[in-house]
């Protein structure tokens, strides 16, 4: 597609439930990346998927915290149990395997009540 | 990956020039200079990149001395759009694998 799309745009959840998180990159797009941003806040490094590479996961902030990507292509984070801090914005980006910029989507929001 | 030091926030007037410094005394050899912008509610955009010297494209100026251990992002004549935070990160090169760690950011207001 010409851009990466998230879905859903806005999820409201009551703790305790798990939640998933869908990304679709732009095409032909070989690194995935998601990060979260609480309200005010810097951008939080999540996850990244680069091809076949075994994914880097160190700052998923805990084994709640899952994601995978199938075929290259469409990611899905999944939190379980979800609890009140998990509630930010969640965005997603990829990149060809070069130096040119990142495309972020415009996140999924997630609010935990 | 080389830490980053930019200013929590600057306020300038539509038409000014806006000048936001970035500091990165341990960059490598390797690594390249990025800016970023994001708009509320909107994920971050890639502004410009650069190595050395100025790089110039349609939304800003990037000037990086010699010793490449600052960098400044230049915008033009900026109008009320241009308010958002802008992210300076280091990225290194390495045959695919760059993973971008953000900061705070530089928090823009630009006034009418």
């Amino acid at each position: 597609g010409a851009g990466v799309s998230q879905s859903p745009s806005n999820k409201v959840t009551e703790k305790g439930k798990d939640v998933e998180l869908r990304c679709d990159p732009i095409s032909g797009h070989t690194a995935l990346y998601w990060y979260r941003q609480s309200l005010g806040q810097g951008l939080e490094f999540l996850i990244y998927f680069q091809g076949n590479s075994a994914p880097d996961k160190s700052g998923l902030p805990s084994d709640r915290f899952s994601a995978e990507r199938t075929g290259g292509s469409v990611s899905t984070l999944t939190i379980q149990r979800t609890q009140q801090e998990d509630s930010a914005v969640y965005l997603c980006a990829s990149s060809l395997a070069d130096l040119r910029g990142y495309t972020f989507g415009s996140g999924t929001r997630l609010t935990v009540v | 990956l080389a830490k980053t030091t930019q200013p929590i926030s600057m306020d300038s007037y539509e038409g000014q020039e806006v000048n936001i410094t970035c500091s990165h005394n341990n960059i490598a050899t390797n690594d390249y200079i990025t800016w970023y912008q994001q708009f509320p509610s909107q994920g971050p955009r890639f502004i410009i990149q650069g190595y050395k010297t100025k790089v110039t494209n349609e939304v800003a100026s990037l000037f990086i001395p010699a010793d490449r251990k600052s960098s400044t992002l230049s915008l033009p004549r900026v109008s009320l759009s241009d308010t958002a935070v802008y992210y300076c990160l280091v990225l290194m090169f390495s045959g695919g694998y760059n993973k971008l760690i953000f900061g705070a950011g530089t928090r823009l207001a630009v006034h009418p």
